[in-house]
């Protein structure tokens, strides 16, 4: 099945930094979503992709779909203590219906 | 607050016992998606409905079950719980044709 490889698994940095994570897929994927949890919470969309290619932003969050539509990233800049928590890409494959498959997360910490 | 409910937030419960967890989606969305997250398994996509059929399955046990009501809520059933049940339950929608999903705050689940 479609399996998404998210990278690092854990960030530690400190407030002023920027970020980076990214996601790379055994397979092509149709959308790429980034969602950050707190912890006890449930995700919260960030930003979503739609098209190869494309990069959104949204505030100090910069989000790419790659031109091979097997990965995307995120950029994070400027971090601030509230960016704490765990961040997953999700994917979503050919069909209209269904389900997103995510990354295994990364968590990232924020030192003030 | 992404305009999703989910009731209950906690339960705890023993082996072997039923429960229901209960979604309510975001104003207009007619699907609704169940998934587990458990600390090694990560988020798993379990099922899908849209406005009231099951429209595609993942990792869903048989002892598992949903469904979507007329007034668009759904609720999912677990049956014969285990230890291994345990596990944040969460449950996301989205408009018809569109692959974004804005999820729940979740339910916790505890089988001791």
């Amino acid at each position: 099945g479609q399996q998404l490889n998210q990278s690092p698994q854990s960030m530690f940095i400190q407030e002023g930094e920027d970020v980076s994570m990214n996601c790379t897929s055994s397979s092509i994927f149709n959308t790429w979503l980034w969602y950050k949890q707190d912890p006890g919470e449930g995700p919260v969309l960030l930003i979503a992709l739609y098209k190869a290619g494309e990069l959104t932003s949204n505030g100090r969050l910069t989000a790419q779909f790659g031109i091979t539509r097997k990965d995307s990233f995120l950029n994070i800049s400027a971090s601030i203590p509230s960016d704490v928590g765990i961040y997953f890409c999700a994917g979503h494959g050919g069909t209209s219906y269904g389900k997103l498959t995510f990354g295994q997360g990364t968590i990232l910490t924020v030192h003030p | 607050d992404s305009g999703v409910t989910q009731t209950p937030k906690h339960l705890i419960t023993a082996t072997g016992q039923r429960v229901t967890l209960r979604c309510s989606p975001r104003s207009g969305d007619l699907s609704v998606y169940w998934y587990q997250q458990s600390l090694d398994q990560g988020l798993q996509f379990l099922i899908q409905y849209y406005n009231g059929e099951e429209r595609a399955k993942g990792n869903i046990l048989e002892r598992f079950s949903a469904q979507q009501f007329p007034d668009l809520h759904s609720e999912l059933n677990l049956s014969s719980l285990e230890l291994g049940d345990s596990a944040l339950y969460f449950c996301a929608s989205s408009v018809e044709g569109l692959d974004t999903q804005y999820f729940g705050p979740g339910t916790r689940l505890t089988v001791l």
